[in-house]
Protein backbone atom coordinates (compact mmCIF):
# COMPACT_ATOMS: atom_id res chain seq x y z
CA UNK A 1 0.00 0.00 0.00
CA UNK A 2 0.98 3.25 -0.67
CA UNK A 3 2.00 5.72 2.28
CA UNK A 4 3.04 9.56 2.59
CA UNK A 5 5.51 11.07 5.03
CA UNK A 6 6.19 14.29 6.02
CA UNK A 7 8.73 16.01 8.69
CA UNK A 8 8.97 17.53 10.63
CA UNK A 9 5.31 18.02 12.65
CA UNK A 10 6.25 20.96 14.24
CA UNK A 11 8.92 23.70 13.61
CA UNK A 12 9.59 27.10 15.25
CA UNK A 13 11.79 29.03 12.92
CA UNK A 14 13.06 32.18 13.69
CA UNK A 15 12.78 35.71 10.63
CA UNK A 16 15.56 34.93 8.24
CA UNK A 17 16.32 31.39 8.67
CA UNK A 18 16.46 28.65 5.95
CA UNK A 19 13.72 26.43 5.81
CA UNK A 20 13.82 22.74 4.42
CA UNK A 21 10.44 20.63 4.83
CA UNK A 22 10.51 16.51 3.17
CA UNK A 23 8.48 14.22 1.88
CA UNK A 24 8.59 11.09 0.74
CA UNK A 25 6.12 8.54 -0.89
CA UNK A 26 6.22 4.81 -0.21
CA UNK A 27 4.68 2.24 -2.54
CA UNK A 28 4.06 4.26 -6.17
CA UNK A 29 6.24 5.06 -8.94
CA UNK A 30 6.37 8.62 -10.39
CA UNK A 31 3.48 10.15 -8.32
CA UNK A 32 2.75 13.77 -8.93
CA UNK A 33 3.26 15.40 -5.79
CA UNK A 34 2.18 18.61 -4.28
CA UNK A 35 2.64 21.28 -1.54
CA UNK A 36 -0.13 23.34 0.00
CA UNK A 37 -0.22 25.47 3.05
CA UNK A 38 -3.14 26.50 4.91
CA UNK A 39 -2.91 29.73 6.87
CA UNK A 40 -4.48 30.12 10.17
CA UNK A 41 -8.14 30.05 9.48
CA UNK A 42 -8.10 29.50 5.95
CA UNK A 43 -8.55 27.05 3.38
CA UNK A 44 -5.44 25.04 1.65
CA UNK A 45 -3.54 26.87 -1.27
CA UNK A 46 -1.82 25.06 -3.54
CA UNK A 47 1.89 26.08 -3.76
CA UNK A 48 3.82 23.98 -6.07
CA UNK A 49 3.02 20.63 -7.93
CA UNK A 50 5.25 18.25 -9.81
CA UNK A 51 4.70 15.26 -12.47
CA UNK A 52 8.53 14.16 -12.59
CA UNK A 53 11.70 14.56 -11.37
CA UNK A 54 12.97 18.34 -12.16
CA UNK A 55 9.34 19.07 -13.52
CA UNK A 56 7.60 21.79 -10.92
CA UNK A 57 5.21 24.40 -11.33
CA UNK A 58 4.94 27.26 -9.00
CA UNK A 59 1.54 28.58 -8.44
CA UNK A 60 2.33 31.32 -6.23
CA UNK A 61 5.04 33.88 -6.40
CA UNK A 62 6.52 33.81 -2.96
CA UNK A 63 9.55 32.85 -0.77
CA UNK A 64 9.76 29.36 -1.41
CA UNK A 65 10.91 27.13 -3.62
CA UNK A 66 10.36 23.39 -4.55
CA UNK A 67 12.56 21.05 -5.24
CA UNK A 68 12.16 17.15 -6.59
CA UNK A 69 15.82 15.49 -6.77
CA UNK A 70 14.17 12.18 -6.64
CA UNK A 71 10.94 10.67 -8.24
CA UNK A 72 9.11 9.96 -4.40
CA UNK A 73 10.84 12.85 -2.70
CA UNK A 74 9.61 16.38 -2.38
CA UNK A 75 11.31 19.07 -0.60
CA UNK A 76 10.00 22.40 -0.10
CA UNK A 77 12.58 25.30 1.15
CA UNK A 78 13.41 28.95 1.80
CA UNK A 79 16.52 30.93 1.89
CA UNK A 80 15.27 33.05 4.53
CA UNK A 81 11.96 33.02 6.01
CA UNK A 82 9.46 35.72 6.85
CA UNK A 83 6.76 36.14 9.40
CA UNK A 84 3.82 35.37 6.71
CA UNK A 85 5.48 32.29 5.52
CA UNK A 86 3.79 30.59 9.44
CA UNK A 87 1.15 28.32 8.83
CA UNK A 88 0.41 24.52 8.30
CA UNK A 89 2.17 23.05 5.58
CA UNK A 90 0.87 19.73 3.40
CA UNK A 91 2.61 17.56 1.14
CA UNK A 92 0.04 15.21 -1.13
CA UNK A 93 0.39 12.97 -3.66
CA UNK A 94 -1.78 11.75 -6.54
CA UNK A 95 -1.44 9.01 -9.10
CA UNK A 96 -1.66 11.69 -11.98
CA UNK A 97 -4.41 10.27 -14.00
CA UNK A 98 -7.89 11.26 -14.52
CA UNK A 99 -10.68 11.04 -11.71
CA UNK A 100 -8.04 10.32 -8.63
CA UNK A 101 -8.20 11.70 -5.58
CA UNK A 102 -4.52 12.97 -3.70
CA UNK A 103 -3.53 11.76 -0.33
CA UNK A 104 -1.76 14.06 2.03
CA UNK A 105 0.56 13.69 4.48
CA UNK A 106 0.22 14.71 8.37
CA UNK A 107 1.43 18.04 7.55
CA UNK A 108 4.02 20.51 9.61
CA UNK A 109 3.31 23.12 11.55
CA UNK A 110 5.54 25.61 10.88
CA UNK A 111 5.40 29.34 13.11
CA UNK A 112 8.13 31.75 12.27
CA UNK A 113 8.77 34.02 15.33
CA UNK B 1 -10.13 35.09 -7.41
CA UNK B 2 -11.61 31.78 -5.85
CA UNK B 3 -12.72 29.10 -8.43
CA UNK B 4 -14.13 26.89 -5.65
CA UNK B 5 -16.21 28.61 -2.94
CA UNK B 6 -17.80 27.26 0.32
CA UNK B 7 -19.72 30.46 1.79
CA UNK B 8 -20.88 28.79 5.05
CA UNK B 9 -17.67 28.71 7.18
CA UNK B 10 -19.11 27.21 9.62
CA UNK B 11 -22.24 25.01 9.97
CA UNK B 12 -23.79 23.51 13.74
CA UNK B 13 -26.24 20.09 13.53
CA UNK B 14 -27.38 17.92 16.06
CA UNK B 15 -26.52 14.54 16.33
CA UNK B 16 -28.50 12.38 14.36
CA UNK B 17 -29.66 14.56 12.18
CA UNK B 18 -28.43 15.45 8.44
CA UNK B 19 -25.44 17.15 7.64
CA UNK B 20 -25.45 19.54 4.55
CA UNK B 21 -22.55 21.04 3.20
CA UNK B 22 -22.05 23.06 -0.16
CA UNK B 23 -19.94 23.71 -2.44
CA UNK B 24 -19.81 26.06 -5.96
CA UNK B 25 -17.53 26.55 -8.43
CA UNK B 26 -17.12 29.00 -11.18
CA UNK B 27 -14.13 26.94 -13.38
CA UNK B 28 -16.39 24.80 -16.09
CA UNK B 29 -13.23 22.84 -17.20
CA UNK B 30 -13.41 20.86 -13.54
CA UNK B 31 -14.80 17.74 -14.07
CA UNK B 32 -13.92 15.65 -10.99
CA UNK B 33 -15.02 16.73 -7.10
CA UNK B 34 -13.78 15.98 -4.10
CA UNK B 35 -14.73 16.71 -0.20
CA UNK B 36 -11.99 15.51 1.67
CA UNK B 37 -12.32 15.96 6.31
CA UNK B 38 -10.18 17.59 8.09
CA UNK B 39 -9.22 17.52 12.06
CA UNK B 40 -6.86 19.81 13.62
CA UNK B 41 -2.83 19.58 13.37
CA UNK B 42 -3.79 16.70 10.79
CA UNK B 43 -3.50 16.17 6.98
CA UNK B 44 -7.11 15.92 5.10
CA UNK B 45 -8.68 12.28 4.59
CA UNK B 46 -10.55 11.93 1.06
CA UNK B 47 -13.98 11.32 1.92
CA UNK B 48 -15.74 10.91 -1.10
CA UNK B 49 -15.91 12.21 -5.01
CA UNK B 50 -17.91 12.38 -7.76
CA UNK B 51 -16.75 12.56 -11.39
CA UNK B 52 -18.61 15.36 -14.02
CA UNK B 53 -20.91 12.65 -15.48
CA UNK B 54 -22.67 11.42 -12.91
CA UNK B 55 -25.43 13.47 -10.64
CA UNK B 56 -25.01 11.28 -7.52
CA UNK B 57 -22.54 9.26 -5.53
CA UNK B 58 -23.31 7.28 -2.18
CA UNK B 59 -21.00 5.70 0.27
CA UNK B 60 -22.43 5.06 3.32
CA UNK B 61 -23.85 7.96 5.79
CA UNK B 62 -22.24 10.35 2.98
CA UNK B 63 -23.40 11.00 -0.43
CA UNK B 64 -22.62 13.89 -2.85
CA UNK B 65 -24.97 15.52 -5.80
CA UNK B 66 -23.63 17.53 -8.23
CA UNK B 67 -25.00 20.13 -10.23
CA UNK B 68 -23.51 20.90 -13.49
CA UNK B 69 -25.93 23.33 -15.20
CA UNK B 70 -25.54 25.23 -11.47
CA UNK B 71 -21.65 24.65 -10.81
CA UNK B 72 -22.73 23.53 -7.32
CA UNK B 73 -22.13 20.54 -5.25
CA UNK B 74 -23.24 19.35 -1.89
CA UNK B 75 -22.23 16.51 0.87
CA UNK B 76 -24.66 15.01 2.77
CA UNK B 77 -24.07 13.17 5.97
CA UNK B 78 -27.19 11.42 7.36
CA UNK B 79 -27.30 10.65 9.98
CA UNK B 80 -24.95 13.06 11.74
CA UNK B 81 -22.35 11.99 14.27
CA UNK B 82 -20.00 13.52 17.00
CA UNK B 83 -17.20 12.08 15.54
CA UNK B 84 -18.04 14.04 12.04
CA UNK B 85 -17.15 17.47 13.83
CA UNK B 86 -14.13 18.24 11.85
CA UNK B 87 -13.29 21.08 8.32
CA UNK B 88 -15.20 20.04 5.21
CA UNK B 89 -13.40 20.95 2.70
CA UNK B 90 -14.68 20.83 -1.27
CA UNK B 91 -12.11 20.22 -3.62
CA UNK B 92 -12.16 19.98 -7.99
CA UNK B 93 -9.86 19.02 -10.15
CA UNK B 94 -8.91 18.88 -14.21
CA UNK B 95 -6.94 16.73 -15.32
CA UNK B 96 -4.15 18.69 -17.54
CA UNK B 97 -1.42 17.63 -19.66
CA UNK B 98 0.99 18.95 -16.92
CA UNK B 99 -0.41 16.59 -14.28
CA UNK B 100 -3.90 16.65 -12.54
CA UNK B 101 -4.72 20.07 -9.91
CA UNK B 102 -6.57 19.69 -7.55
CA UNK B 103 -8.28 23.55 -5.98
CA UNK B 104 -10.03 23.59 -3.06
CA UNK B 105 -12.22 25.94 -1.10
CA UNK B 106 -12.00 27.87 1.63
CA UNK B 107 -13.69 24.67 4.36
CA UNK B 108 -16.65 24.42 6.60
CA UNK B 109 -16.49 23.64 9.74
CA UNK B 110 -18.66 21.36 10.99
CA UNK B 111 -20.20 20.62 14.54
CA UNK B 112 -22.19 17.67 15.53
CA UNK B 113 -23.70 18.50 18.90
CA UNK B 114 -24.32 15.16 21.14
Amino acid sequence: SQTIHQWPATLVQPVGSPLSLECTVEGTSNPNLYWYRQAAGRGLQLLFYSIGIDQISSEVPQNLSASRPQDRQFILSSKKLLLSDSGFYLCAWSTGTPNTEAFFGQGTRLTVV
Amino acid sequence: DQQVKQNSPSLSVQEGRISILNCDYTNSMFDYFLWYKKYPAEGPTFLISISSIKDKNEDGRFTVFLNKSAKHLSLHIVPSQPGDSAVYFCAASAFRTYGQNFVFGPGTRLSVLP
